[in-house]
C-alpha cells in the first residue's frame, strides 16, 4: 500500500482564489511528521509547511495552511489567494517516527500539478 | 551559505559508462540523502547517511553506491549505467533525525540521461 497518496494529478485555479491539494497517508506509527514541498518548473524542491502528528493546531505559514484530519489520515494543503507564481508541482511527504533509532527519511507522494490562471 | 550543491547539472551517459554525482552541503548537517525523480513521479530514496562513515540503503539502491568520508560530502556512484537510470537526481540534507520536524534541504538536482 502506498504510504502517501495524492489523488489529484492536476488542479486548476484562478488567481486570487483558494485551492486545496489533497494528501492522505498511511502509517501505524503514532509519531510522524507531514511535509509539503513545492517544485516549480525550475526543478528545485522548496519546503512549504510541516505538521506533526501530535500538534493540536493546524499548521500555517503565510498563505499556506495544512488541514490536518488525523482520524481520516489526511493532510491537505490549502493555498489562499493563489498567485501566478504558485503554479508548480506540489508534493506531500511523511517522515515516520522511530525517533530513538534516528531513522529519518521522507516518503513522497506522486505530486499534484497546480496551474494558476489569470 | 551555499546550502546543498550538486554537480553536474546535466549529464548524458552511454550505456555501461560510470560516473559520480557530487553533493556537498555547508550547513554541518549530519543526515544526507540521495533521491531520484522519474518523470511525473515523486522522489524515491536511493541511499542515505546519518553521519560520516555511515550509509544505508533506501527504497531503490540497486545500481548505485555511496560513500560518506566527510560530513560535507555525499557522492553517488553509478556503475554500468542503464537506460532505467535516466532520471533527475536530488541530494538533500537535514540537521538530524531525532526530531520529526527537521526539514530536508534539497540541492538543485542533476538531470541524467542514459542512452
Amino acid at each position: 500500500a502506498q504510504k502517501i497518496t495524492q489523488t489529484q494529478p492536476g488542479m486548476f485555479v484562478q488567481e486570487k482564489e483558494a485551492v486545496t491539494l489533497d494528501c492522505t497517508y498511511d502509517t501505524s506509527d503514532p509519531s510522524y511528521g507531514l511535509f509539503w514541498y513545492k517544485q516549480p518548473s525550475s526543478g528545485e524542491m522548496i519546503f512549504l509547511i510541516y505538521q506533526g502528528s501530535y500538534d493540536q493546531q493546524n499548521a500555517t505559514e503565510g498563505r499556506y495552511s495544512l488541514n490536518f484530519q488525523k482520524a481520516r489520515k489526511s493532510a491537505n494543503l490549502v493555498i489562499s489567494a493563489s498567485q501566478l507564481g504558485d503554479s508548480a508541482m506540489y508534493f506531500c511527504a511523511m517522515r515516520e517516527g522511530q525517533v530513538n533509532s534516528g531513522y529519518s527519511t521522507l516518503t513522497f507522494g506522486k505530486g499534484t500539478m497546480l496551474l494558476v490562471s489569470p | 551559505n551555499a546550502g546543498v550543491t550538486q554537480t553536474p547539472k546535466f549529464r548524458i551517459l552511454k550505456i555501461g559508462q560510470s560516473m559520480t554525482l557530487q553533493c556537498t552541503q555547508d550547513m554541518n548537517h549530519n543526515y544526507m540523502y540521495w533521491y531520484r525523480q522519474d518523470p511525473g513521479m515523486g522522489l524515491k530514496l536511493i541511499y542515505y547517511s546519518v553521519g560520516a562513515g555511515i550509509t544505508d540503503k533506501g527504497e531503490v539502491p540497486n545500481g548505485y553506491n555511496v560513500s560518506r568520508s566527510t560530513t560535507e560530502d555525499f557522492p553517488l556512484r553509478l556503475e554500468l549505467a542503464a537506460p532505467s537510470q535516466t532520471s533527475v537526481y536530488f541530494c538533500a540534507s537535514s540537521l538530524g533525525g531525532d526530531i520529526l520536524s527537521y526539514e530536508q534541504y534539497f540541492g538543485p538536482g542533476t538531470r541524467l540521461t542514459v542512452t
